[in-house]
């Protein structure tokens, strides 16, 4: 049984710019949720993908955006790159059993916005 | 909406026993868990409370009261490789959890 992953693992980009993080979810996984975490935080929801359809957002902007495909990896994509968005960028991937949807995180992408 | 809170630091010497913290208010409660993540790594699953009570996995255990809003995650016999922030997450109504900022611990000799 194969864990999450996560790539890239490490990302410099410069203010405007737009980048996707990429992640494969555990097998047998289908549901998959990205973190923003900045330093010394902990994480912040972004969105959360079931079976290819967003199944809620967090207090973020819309040029956060995501994509879940049919094998259930995903991918995160940011737009128009500010120096806020530095961060450890988490992918969790679960089964939705209706109460204990233990998140098994992959090892994180971090961003760093010049 | 959800608040977490939890301290932001604690220390601890080596063998001890260490309590860590977390009260919450969620609008609707399905479930709290506690992770650990070690500095620049991913968080890692410990455990889980949706009843009252003590939970009790090895060196590890957690304590959730829901009248309160309060659950609790004990270590005991410290080990320098318990020193990872702690981060106490609640899932509401919507069964996405909500992470505290995490308490980092430090286990010193």
């Amino acid at each position: 049984e194969t864990g999450v992953t996560q790539s890239p693992t490490h990302l410099i980009k410069t203010r405007g710019q737009q980048v996707t993080l990429r992640c494969s979810s555990q097998s047998g996984h289908n549901t998959v949720s990205w973190y923003q975490q900045a330093l010394g935080q902990g994480p912040q929801f972004i969105f959360q993908y079931y079976r290819e359809e967003e199944n809620g957002r967090g207090n973020f902007p819309p040029r956060f955006s995501g994509l879940q495909f049919p094998n259930y990896s995903s991918e995160l994509n940011v737009n128009a790159l500010e120096l806020d968005d530095s961060a450890l960028y988490l992918c969790a991937s679960s089964v939705v059993t209706g109460g204990k949807d233990e998140q098994f995180f992959g090892p994180g992408t971090r961003l760093t916005v010049l | 909406g959800q608040n977490i809170d939890q301290p932001t630091e604690m220390t601890a010497t080596e063998g001890a026993i260490v309590q860590i913290n977390c009260t919450y208010q969620t609008s609707g409660f399905n479930g709290l868990f506690w992770y650990q993540q070690h500095a620049g790594e991913a968080p890692t699953f410990l455990s889980y409370n949706v009843l009252d009570g003590l939970e009790e996995k090895g060196r590890f255990s957690s304590f959730l009261s829901r009248s309160k809003g309060y659950s609790y995650l004990l270590l005991k016999e410290l080990q320098m490789k318990d020193s990872a922030s702690y981060l106490c997450a609640v899932t509401g109504g919507s069964y996405i959890p909500t992470f505290g900022r995490g308490t980092s611990l430090i286990v010193h000799p």
